[in-house]
């Protein structure tokens, strides 16, 4: 059973214009949300995270949208740059119920067209 | 950098013989994960620990068991290897970016990749 959900393998963009990053979950009891972003032959690294007592966090370029009724978040990333190329995980847990257990979807990879 | 080091970086082993991953942090973090990356199934956990000696399941254990006997070292065995265990296999950690609250976010190791024929 697939708590969280990455719906779309592939995503290709042009440089500058938006991408947009979708993830469904289904566990309602999940309270923190986090993306990745993850280069070949590297680990993942840390890119951006909301809590649920939001519906947006913005750093820099990104941006992520939590919509709870939904179960759903996406990660928008404005302008998109070359650079951005790779695969991007989301993940979820409930730190607040003392679990530290993350589940991960199965990632989108992103290509940037210059 | 969260100081993590994971060794060996890449091994090819025979079905049937044991295999032992180390994950290392240098900066005294309770929690350390073990992961598995596969294509169309993203990255999925093996196991966790949350202090010396304290381990539990992952979503999929199975064949595999871990020690941690000092904070800073996490041990990943697969007993008798097998061809499904074929995989990348990234360690982390996890550190509070809000101090006092519950959120913690995952530090990555930069991955073994492991080919069982």
């Amino acid at each position: 059973d697939q708590q969280v959900k990455q719906n779309s393998p592939s995503l290709s963009v042009q440089e500058g214009r938006i991408s947009i990053l979708n993830c469904d979950y289904t566990n309602s009891m999940f309270d923190y949300f986090l993306w990745y972003k993850k280069y070949p032959a590297e680990g993942p690294t840390f890119l951006i995270s909301i809590s649920s007592i939001k519906d947006k966090n913005e750093d820099g370029r990104f941006t992520v949208f939590l919509n709870k009724s939904a179960k759903h978040l996406s990660l928008h990333i404005v302008p998109s740059q070359p650079g951005d190329s790779a695969v991007y995980f989301c993940a979820a847990n409930r730190p607040t119920s003392g679990t530290y257990k993350y589940i991960f979807g199965t990632g989108t990879r992103l290509k940037v067209l210059a | 950098d969260a100081g993590i080091t994971q060794s060996p970086r890449h091994k090819v082993t025979e079905t049937g013989t044991p295999v032992t991953l180390r994950c290392h942090q240098t900066e005294n973090h309770r929690y350390m994960y073990w992961y598995r990356q596969d294509p169309g199934h993203g990255l999925r956990l093996i196991h966790y620990s949350y202090g010396v000696k304290d381990t539990d399941k992952g979503e999929v254990s199975d064949g595999y068991s871990v020690s941690r006997s000092k904070t800073e070292d996490f041990l990943l065995t697969l007993e008798s290897a097998t061809s499904s265990q074929t995989s990348v296999y990234f360690c982390a950690i996890s550190e509070s970016i809000l101090p006092g609250t519950p959120y913690y976010e995952q530090y990555f190791g930069p991955g073994t990749r492991l080919t069982v024929t």
